[in-house]
């Protein structure tokens, strides 16, 4: 899987929106970007996951950009419940038995501050 | 939907003793499961993976006969730490895969924090 970089630490402010940036610029045509989260003392949530287009679901909008080296995660209206480590994951999907595992980074830390 | 659950969330062990911890899909079949663990400020380490009814797939220098992972159902698998030392005290987390999506998202279990004396 592509390794991907992160910036180890962030600060957004209580209802703005949160760009978190991750960098893979040695991502394969066939994977996709992941991104997971996890509030202190918490198992990972799952966030969204894209190949190519942006995607938005209820959680977040992902933006990849058109040469696939980098992506952006979108929260648009940060609360305090957002602070937590975000991990970007590029990895093969649709693949089958231990091409399903994912393998974490060091993430971003975000913290909204009120 | 998609929910893990993990038993226990947190147990307090002395040196020596195993202890086992359940991992289960609550309303979906999980065909593969995978063990983490994560010490203090630190990412997930993934410790091995696992498909119903077959032997798990360690990573490299994950002792399997100390960290024994049995997936007997599509909903339930288990990791039991054999002779645990203080060293093997970290945070434990599950993470299932729902065999009936086409995607590969990972569901992850809430955690269990193991403590050795």
């Amino acid at each position: 899987d592509a390794k991907t970089t992160q910036p180890p630490s962030m600060d957004c402010a209580e209802g703005r929106a949160a760009n978190l940036p991750c960098n893979h610029s040695t991502i394969s045509g066939n994977e996709y970007v992941y991104w997971y989260r996890q509030i202190h003392s918490q198992g990972p949530q799952y966030i969204i996951h894209g190949l190519k287009n942006n995607e938005t679901n209820e959680m977040a909008s992902l933006i990849i950009t058109e040469d696939r080296k980098s992506s952006t995660l979108i929260l648009p209206h940060a609360t305090l419940r957002d602070t937590a480590v975000y991990y970007c994951i590029v990895r093969v999907a649709h693949s089958g038995g231990s091409n399903y595992k994912l393998t974490f980074g060091k993430g971003t830390l975000l913290t909204v501050n009120p | 939907g998609a929910v893990v659950s993990q038993h226990p969330s947190w147990v307090i062990c002395k040196s020596g003793t195993s202890v086992k911890i359940e991992c289960r899909s609550l309303d979906f079949q999980a065909t593969t499961m995978f063990w983490y663990r994560q010490f203090p400020k630190q990412s997930l380490m993934l410790m091995a993976t696992s498909n119903e009814g077959s032997k798990a797939t360690y990573e490299q220098g994950v002792e399997k006969d100390k960290f024994l992972i049995n997936h007997a159902s599509l909903t339930l698998s288990t990791l039991t730490v054999t002779s645990a030392h203080p060293e093997d005290s970290s945070f434990y987390i599950c993470s299932a895969r729902d065999g009936g999506r086409a995607s590969n998202e990972q569901f992850f279990g809430p955690g269990t924090r193991l403590t050795v004396l």
